[in-house]
């Protein structure tokens, strides 16, 4: 399972500012990750993802960062924005699956103007 | 284009009666996954459809839970004789194929609460 805490992590940063939202996976055999944004009474939405060969990529305003040696996944956000404000999901394929995501407990991210 | 549609957006039932949730997934999505999401948890994977196949059920917590797929579309989660540890929010997610950088689309889900 995930190696996170029984309590929903938070951040919270001021708007303009980077935010670093860590992730920590626990199956080595995972080999595609995700990262997911979901707003209050809504379903998660899509942010970015990335392959176990790569170590880095690059969205609109969004990097994933991947670190195999150490099981760690990152999601930076540049110059947040209130509507950042969410709770931000990392997911993996359970032990290699091509359809079964495993998700961590998630992180909340809180903007203040 | 229209996504994931979920009914009821809310339901609230007594203990031991039975529930059907529904998913109308995106249109042309092969693939369909359900999903529990208790208060401050991740999701927890419950079953998946490859078409009105069930290929993996593994999630699914109890044999009070059942699913099915009619037609390549729509889906029902029934919870027979629910219990009050079945309160969560039910998720709904669609992809276009199965298969690793398919993007999963979620609908809204739907909150049960079992009293």
């Amino acid at each position: 399972g995930e190696s996170v805490g029984l309590h929903l992590p938070t951040l919270s940063v001021q708007e303009g500012d980077n935010s670093i939202i860590n992730c920590a996976y626990s199956n080595s055999a995972s080999d595609y990750f995700i990262w997911y944004k979901q707003e209050s009474g809504k379903g998660p939405q899509f942010i970015i993802d990335i392959r176990s060969n790569m170590d880095k990529r690059q969205g609109q305003r969004v990097t994933v960062l991947l670190n195999k040696t150490v099981k760690h996944l990152s999601l930076q956000i540049a110059a947040t924005q209130p509507g950042d404000s969410a709770v931000y999901f990392c997911a993996e394929n359970s032990g290699g699956s091509n359809y079964k995501l495993t998700f961590g407990k998630g992180t909340l991210l809180t903007v203040n103007p | 284009g229209a996504g994931v549609s979920q009914s009821p957006s809310n339901k609230v039932t007594e203990k031991g009666k039975d529930v059907e949730l529904r998913c109308d997934p995106i249109s042309g999505h092969t693939a369909l996954y359900w999903y529990r999401q208790s208060l401050g948890q991740g999701l927890e994977f419950l079953i998946y459809f490859q078409g009105n196949s069930a290929p993996d059920k593994s999630g699914l917590p109890s044999d009070r839970f059942s699913a099915e797929r009619t037609g390549g579309s729509v889906s029902t989660l029934t919870i027979q004789r629910t219990q009050q540890e079945d309160s969560a929010v039910y998720l709904c997610a669609s992809s276009p194929r199965t298969g690793v950088g398919y993007e999963q689309y979620f609908g809204p889900g739907t909150r049960l609460t079992v009293t």
